[in-house]
């Protein structure tokens, strides 16, 4: 099954740590994303890799870093700097400018203590 | 940057239509969607509309497209309990706030 994978689904964290949030897909697609939802915000856009070896900030990149080592891999890590990190991240890829949209992880939902 | 922007509540009743409305700024992007989100789990594509179209039907779902006025309108016909969710409009990259749709049985 094809598809985008996002582990884990909870991740608790203390305060001053840093955590690495994973996501994966087996879709061949080039283009993958991360995303911070908080309540009534709708979802902002932290980092987007359109090619291996090459990401871009989004909207709210500050306290978070990327990699993109793999076409099928993307983790984003949530550092010390991020001053509100408890919030519901949401990993997604896709054949750009195409009407397939996005595919979406389900989502990993972190708390910080 | 760039931004899409949408309500937040509507509220209707089952066998009503729901008329959700959203507006951007990026006019470059190729096509713009409409996405499903359930509770606690990540978007699915409902459906998207080529950014030279006006209309697209698909089932119960509408999209109606001004490109003029930067304006998208999502319509589900006959809206069912199941159809309870938040709804996101998105172009190419980001996403509206959501609209959280309940359906009063």
């Amino acid at each position: 099954d094809g598809g985008i994978t996002q582990s884990p689904k909870y991740l608790f964290r203390k305060e001053g740590q840093n955590v690495t949030l994973s996501c994966e897909q087996n879709l061949n697609h080039d283009a993958m994303y991360w995303y911070r939802q908080d309540p009534g915000q709708g979802l902002r856009l932290i980092y987007y890799s359109q090619i291996v070896n090459d990401f871009q900030k989004g909207d709210i990149a500050e306290g978070y870093s990327v990699s993109r080592e793999k076409k099928e891999s993307f983790p984003l890590t949530v550092t010390s700097a991020q001053k509100n990190p408890t919030a519901f991240y949401l990993c997604a890829s896709s054949i750009e400018k195409t009407p397939r949209g996005a595919f979406f992880g389900q989502g990993t939902r972190l708390t910080v203590v | 940057g760039e931004d899409v922007e949408q309500s937040l509540f509507l509220s209707v009743r089952e066998g009503d239509s729901s008329v959700i409305n959203c507006t951007y700024t990026d006019s470059s992007s190729t096509y713009l969607y409409w996405y499903k989100q359930e509770p606690g789990a990540g978007l699915q594509l409902l459906t998207y509309i080529f950014s030279n179209m006006d209309m697209k039907q698909d089932q119960r779902l509408t999209v109606l497209l001004n490109k003029k006025d930067k304006h998208l309108s999502l319509r589900i016909a006959d809206t069912q309990t199941g159809d309870s969710a938040i709804y996101f409009c998105a172009d190419d990259m980001r996403f509206g706030a959501g609209t959280r749709l309940t359906v009063k049985p």
